[in-house]
């Protein structure tokens, strides 16, 4: 496997149910995050670790979970969603440097996400 | 106040020919960079190419370039010799050094059709 992947491609999910998202890179990258992309919105960040400390927080809400066990390897559980969370999640990773930098993010293949 | 604008929801292209996608931003950061993705029906955000705020050149990969013109806060997107495969939605993004790792700011995107 190369760069950013995602698992699974597709999911489907009632509001009550419980479920995980899944993303590994294979970049040897050190920052992973999580990104949500409703139609007809611009892409919103939601979480973001660098150095597998979660490092941002948008406001996102409690039925959204992350979950960084290594610097490869990033979940987003979910829990009671609503039928306003189905979207697209993206996954990204990149090699950011302690003093600052602009290394590019690499994106996986996303999550299409329904809440029914 | 919106950091990344970009004014065209929707844009047509012969193949063949080239095209410039738009492309504004707000900082008042003096080091920045400025990234394209493109985001085909698939969903997957590829990275195409980047500029920071200090290149003295505007960057180019294969057929895209970026025309950057930083007095304007500018940085457009052109393609060359379109191509049926560029069909797909183009974002604009930026990140600023002095903002939180990681934290990249997106346009609203530019739906490209390439005209056979």
């Amino acid at each position: 496997e190369t760069g950013v992947t995602q698992t699974p491609r597709h999911l489907v999910m009632g509001m009550t149910n419980k479920k995980s998202l899944k993303c590994e890179q294979h970049l040897g990258h050190n920052a992973m995050y999580w990104y949500k992309q409703s139609a007809k919105k611009p892409l919103e960040l939601m979480f973001v670790y660098n150095f597998k400390e979660q490092t941002e927080n948008n406001s996102v809400p409690s039925r959204f979970s992350p979950e960084c066990p290594n610097s490869s390897h990033l979940f987003l559980h979910l829990h009671t969603l609503q039928p306003e969370d189905s979207a697209l999640y993206l996954c990204a990773s990149s090699q950011d440097r302690e003093r600052g930098g602009l290394d590019t993010q690499y994106f996986g293949p996303g999550t299409r996400l329904t809440v029914l | 106040a919106q950091k990344i604008t970009q004014t065209q929801p929707g844009m047509f292209v012969q193949e063949k020919e080239a095209v410039t996608l738009d492309c504004t931003y707000d900082t008042s950061d003096p080091s920045y960079g400025l990234f394209w993705y493109k985001q085909p029906s698939s969903g997957e955000m590829i990275f195409l190419i980047y500029q920071g705020s200090y290149d003295q050149q505007n960057a180019t990969e294969g057929r895209y370039s970026l025309n950057f013109q930083k007095a304007r806060k500018s940085a457009n997107l052109v393609i060359s010799a379109s191509q049926l495969g560029d069909s797909a939605m183009y974002f604009c993004a930026m990140r600023e050094v002095s903002t939180n790792a990681g934290k990249s700011t997106f346009g609203d995107g530019t739906t490209l059709t390439v005209k056979p």
